[in-house]
């Protein structure tokens, strides 16, 4: 496709529950992040990946957060056992590359998720 | 771990006037990347510096990379509410390859 694509935009969990969000990146791109923006406290990365890694590596001290990539434009960002502090919007941004800090990040639309 | 702080985190102006949104660190960035994010968006790259001292525009907009490469600006001449958004900056290290680190973002709002 020609940019990067996050369903659902929009979700409510209750607190506890597992929450998987997909992103759709851009054929041909290397490199996948996951990350979580809030007000106040911006953009954090949570996880990434290269090339066909199926296993992200997670920046995030928590186990709760994990990433798998069963195709190499497809990610899912699962996160177990919901906290109400979860609530963010999670970005999905990818690139050609990894090497390179002047590689472009192009960035989905993000998820909006609200844990109540 | 790297950390990039932005200010103001907020600013409200009118139309036509200048403004300057600041980006420090105490870590040495090999590039730094500024970008725009509007309401159900991600954000979008306006530019990337690479070079200590460097200079980019981009219309109204001045891009500066601290001689340093610890900090950058952007200035934002005449603002028009067009510009009304978040702006983010985001650096990279040596090490970092492109997983960027973000300043907390200025929520940027242009009055008519």
């Amino acid at each position: 496709g020609a940019g990067v694509s996050q369903s659902p935009r929009y979700k409510v969990a209750k607190r506890g529950r597992d929450v998987a969000l997909r992103c759709d990146s851009i054929s041909g791109h290397v490199t996948l992040y996951w990350y979580r923006q809030t007000l106040g406290q911006g953009s954090e990365v949570l996880t990434y990946s290269q090339s066909d890694a199926q296993r992200d590596k997670s920046g995030r001290p928590s186990g709760r957060f994990s990433a798998e990539r069963p195709e190499r434009s497809v990610s899912t960002l699962k996160i177990q056992r919901t906290e109400q502090g979860d609530s963010a919007v999670y970005l999905c941004a990818s690139s050609l590359g990894y090497n390179s800090g002047a590689n472009v990040l192009t960035f989905g639309a993000g998820s909006r998720l609200t844990v109540l | 771990t790297q950390l990039l702080e932005q200010s103001p985190q907020f600013l409200s102006i009118q139309e036509g006037e200048n403004l300057t949104v600041y980006c420090n660190s105490s870590s040495v960035f090999s590039s730094l990347q500024w970008y725009r994010q509007e309401p159900g968006e991600g954000p979008v790259l306006l530019v990337t510096v690479v070079t200590g001292g460097e200079v980019k525009k981009l219309k109204r907009l001045t891009f500066q990379f601290g001689d340093a490469r610890k900090d950058s600006s952007l200035h934002i001449t005449a603002a028009q509410p067009g510009d009304t958004g978040l702006y983010l900056c985001a650096g990279a290290s040596e090490t970092s390859g492109s997983r960027l680190t973000f300043g907390e973002g200025t929520q940027l709002t242009v009055n008519p």
